[in-house]
């Protein structure tokens, strides 16, 4: 299996711009996906194929994604923004799904 | 409303077995490929275990592989997850997910896009 690296903890001030990072080496072959969890939910997905969002989802959120490092980029962050967010791609093998450890971000 | 609704979750003893279900609803359940994952107190989401959308293709972690098996039944809009000789360290929310599948021209790439509320295994004595 593959390992995908995040950062543990990340703040920004309320309207500021934020980016989370999840780096792995089998991003340069798929794609990454990111969730939000806020606590007690389950997660929701925010962007898919590198920088698409779902329907209804806030622009405020994109994605990027650069040689084995992807990102999540929250420009104009929001109270309600704050949560834990997972990147995740298919692993190596292309047959499985490997999550990163998880980014807890804190609007202040 | 799409949706994904887990049921089966509860107090089992270490070494005893429990199953998982999840029903979906809103989509056409048999054309997606489905996912188990899960999450332990406190900890971060692990995937558990792939199925597909004809039950051909079936992948597990290898945490659970030769304990658990997944299944479905696409008549019954239903997804399943038989756990067997748990261990404290199963003790976690269990999450049923759909993955879509996205394509632009000729790319395509596929996510979790759709998740349950979660029903909660906790291995205990």
């Amino acid at each position: 299996s593959s390992e995908l690296t995040q950062d543990p903890a990340v703040s920004v001030a309320l309207g500021q711009t934020v980016r989370i990072t999840c780096q792995g080496d089998n991003l340069r072959n798929f794609f990454a996906s990111w969730y939000q969890q806020k606590p007690g939910q389950a997660p929701v997905l925010v962007i898919f194929d590198k920088n698409s969002r779902p329907s209804g989802l806030p622009d405020r959120f994109s994605g990027s994604s650069s040689g084995n490092t992807a990102s999540l980029t929250i420009t104009g962050a929001q109270a309600e923004d704050e949560a834990d967010y997972y990147c995740s791609s298919r692993d190596s093998s292309g047959n499985e799904w490997v999550f990163g450890g998880g980014t807890k971000l804190t609007v202040l | 409303e799409v949706q994904l609704v887990e049921s089966g979750g509860g107090l089992v003893r270490p070494g005893g077995s429990r199953r998982l279900s999840c029903v979906g609803s809103g989509f056409s359940f048999s054309n997606y490929n489905m996912n188990w994952v899960r999450q332990a107190p406190g900890k971060g989401l692990e995937w558990v275990a792939y199925i597909g959308s004809g039950s051909g293709s079936i992948f597990y972690a290898d945490s659970v592989k030769g304990r658990f098996t997944v299944s479905r039944d696409n008549a019954k809009n239903s997804l399943y997850l038989q756990m067997n000789s748990l261990r404290a360290e199963d003790t976690a929310v269990f999450y049923c997910t759909r993955q879509g599948l996205y394509c632009t021209g000729s790319t395509c790439s596929d996510a979790l896009d759709i998740w349950g509320q979660g029903t909660m295994v906790t291995v205990s004595s």
